[in-house]
Order: structure tokens, then C-alpha cells, then sequence
């Protein structure tokens, strides 16, 4: 069983599409987060949500809107794609006492 | 501010060999962790090892170990008897204990190939 389950895996769209990335745990863990990987690999934390709520918001656009129905759900909502929106989306999730963050397959975006 | 930096971009190590990957890091806080992943070209992260800023023992897990020198502040990731499966990018990442958002820094990563 997969402890943390993003889809699609990839998804390729037009500028100015709306898109959405849903990620699931079954860890039960309290803590989720969205990290952004670039084209030179480098991982940047968005969002991190814990128990539902939103924990914090790194500087991302309004563009992207994450909801949390439930502790083991944290779907990733991006309106009016850009072209620099293009990259490597990886949700984690992590849980007491060790707070190891595991991490999802990543989700490959982009946008033409 | 928190820090992680790999001075390693690309690394080559022959198969069986031992390899060590470089990781420091900056932080003004008393209680973190730190932490390996490793990104094989399939494109997952997989988590390695932890290892805590209390924890008196470097941490081991299987072939991996973290060489912890609190004074230095690094963290190099040790990997003993290297496989092909090893090649991959690894990232040195560290986390605030104190930061409720439990958030990741991570460095550049390093990329290294296990050559046969």
C-alpha cells in the first residue's frame, strides 16, 4: 500500500487552465505539506496544513489554493496556469513523534 | 536564517566503494533536525535518515550513517559498499523543532553516480 498517494502524476495543460493535484496519507498522520520542485531541482516548502488548518503559506501566489477536506486529504487547486508554474509538485506528510516527512511520487507539471 | 548547503553537485564512486556526501548547515536555533532523501531518476523522495541536534549517537540506518559534528555543523551522509541502485540526487534537509509548521530547508542536492 502507498502511504502517500499524489495523482496525476503527470499532467500536462495550457496557460491560463485551471488545474488540480490531489495527494492522500494513510499513515494517519496530522501534518501535510506541498513542497515545489524546480527545473534545478531545487525543493521549496508552499504549504503546510496541520490537523485542516493551514499552518503556513510560503509566499506562493493566490494562484494556488490548497484544501484540506480531512487529516488525510491535501488537494493542491491552481487557477490561471503560467508557464513558470511548470515543475515537480511533491506532497509529504509527517506525524509524532518522529515528524519524518514522507513524501508522494511528485506530480510533473507543465504548461504550454 | 536556516541553511543547508552541498557543496557537491555531481559525485562518482566505484561500485563497493564507500562514498560520503557533504552537507553543512546554519542555524541559530538549539534543537533541529536533520535529514537525507534521495531522488532516484524515477523521481520519488525517499527519506534515509534522521538524525536529531540532542541525539548523542550518529545515526545509522543499514549501509547509511550520518557523520553528525554538532561544532562543524555539518552532517555528512556516509554511504558504505555503494550499489548501482545508488545512483541518484540526495538532499540534506533540515527542520526547526521549535517551527510549528515543521517545515523542510533543503540544499542544493548532490548527484552521484556508482560506476560498475
Amino acid at each position: 500500500d502507498t502511504a502517500v498517494s499524489q495523482t496525476p502524476k503527470y499532467l500536462v495543460t495550457q496557460m491560463g487552465n485551471d488545474k488540480s493535484i490531489k495527494c492522500e496519507q494513510n499513515l494517519g498522520h496530522d501534518t501535510m505539506y506541498w513542497y515545489k520542485q524546480d527545473s534545478k531541482k531545487f525543493l521549496k516548502i508552499m504549504f503546510s496544513y496541520n490537523n485542516k488548518e493551514l499552518i503556513i503559506n510560503e509566499t506562493v501566489p493566490n494562484r494556488f489554493s490548497p484544501k484540506s477536506p480531512d487529516k488525510a486529504h491535501l488537494n493542491l487547486h491552481i487557477n490561471s496556469l503560467e508557464l513558470g508554474d511548470s515543475a515537480v509538485y511533491f506532497c509529504a506528510s509527517s506525524g509524532q513523534p518522529s515528524n519524518i516527512q514522507y513524501f508522494g511520487a511528485g506530480t510533473r507539471l507543465s504548461v504550454l | 536564517a536556516q541553511k543547508i548547503t552541498q557543496t557537491q553537485p555531481g559525485m562518482f564512486v566505484q561500485e563497493k566503494e564507500a562514498v560520503t556526501l557533504d552537507c553543512t548547515y546554519d542555524t541559530s536555533d538549539p534543537s533541529y533536525g536533520l535529514f537525507w532523501y534521495k531522488q532516484p531518476s524515477s523521481g520519488e523522495m525517499i527519506f534515509l535518515i534522521y538524525q536529531g541536534s540532542y541525539d548523542q549517537q550518529n545515526a545509522t540506518e543499514g549501509r547509511y550513517s550520518l557523520n553528525f559534528q554538532k561544532a562543524r555543523k555539518s552532517a555528512n551522509l556516509v554511504i558504505s559498499a555503494s550499489q548501482l541502485g545508488d545512483s541518484a540526487m540526495y538532499f540534506c534537509a533540515m527542520r526547526d523543532v521549535m517551527d510549528s509548521s515543521y517545515k523542510l530547508i533543503f540544499g542544493s542536492g548532490t548527484r552521484l553516480l556508482v560506476r560498475p
